[in-house]
């Protein structure tokens, strides 16, 4: 069972342009957190998804970011028009069940806007 | 609203014990512990899902105070492995996280 995939690993994106980040959960899990990461900080909830439906998307900025768990595929955080501040590591996790169970983290993707 | 721990950071020599501390000015109602190396992804210590529960994982154990809103992780006899930062999270309907607290043990 292979665990949470993230992709890419790194990803340098220059002003202005988008940003895709991808996600694969585990096999069977349904629910999907985003986290972003500053060097030396703590993670920060952006958003949760079950499959085709946020549930809580409290921790993301209004504008230029989204995010979506489609029924067939990963879930995808995407970034328009990015800028110098979105540079972060982004972490996605997975779960079985809502919050009663661990979630697993993906090995993040680290996003470098130059 | 994410919980408080303290304290934001804890220097030890090889041996030594350590607690770091989870609050939450709302009701908890489980509480996770992950530990992340510099570089790499947080992992899961463990999770504590009732009042009063304890658990232990080798020299690494947790305990959770329904009533006080606190939950306690215990590192006895740190070995150097332990170093990373230590996350506390919670979960009211999303799982979100304390800031962490900075373990460095040395030798």
């Amino acid at each position: 069972n292979a665990g949470v995939m993230q992709n890419p690993r790194h990803l340098v994106r220059r002003r202005g342009q988008e940003a895709r980040l991808r996600c694969s959960p585990m096999k069977g899990h349904s629910h999907v957190y985003w986290y972003r990461q500053l060097p030396e900080e703590g993670l920060k909830f952006m958003v949760y998804l079950q499959k085709e439906n946020i549930i809580d998307e409290s921790g993301m900025p209004k504008e230029r970011f989204s995010a979506e768990f489609p029924k067939e595929g990963p879930s995808i955080l995407r970034i328009q028009q990015v800028v110098r501040g979105d540079s972060a590591a982004y972490f996605c996790a997975s779960s079985p069940l809502e919050g009663k169970t661990e979630a697993f983290f993906g090995q993040g993707t680290r996003l470098t806007v130059v | 609203q994410q919980p408080v721990q303290s304290p934001q950071a804890v220097i030890l020599r090889e041996g030594e014990d350590a607690v770091i501390n989870c609050s939450s000015s709302k009701a908890l109602y489980s509480v996770h512990w992950y530990r992340q190396k510099h570089g790499e992804a947080p992992v899961f210590l463990m999770i504590l899902l009732k009042g009063g529960e304890q658990k232990g994982h080798d020299k690494i154990s947790a305990s959770f105070n329904e009533k006080k809103q606190q939950s306690s992780l215990y590192l006895t006899a740190s070995q150097l492995s332990y170093s990373g930062t230590y996350f506390c999270g919670t979960v009211e309907r999303m799982l979100t996280f304390g800031g962490g607290t900075r373990l460095m043990v040395k030798p």
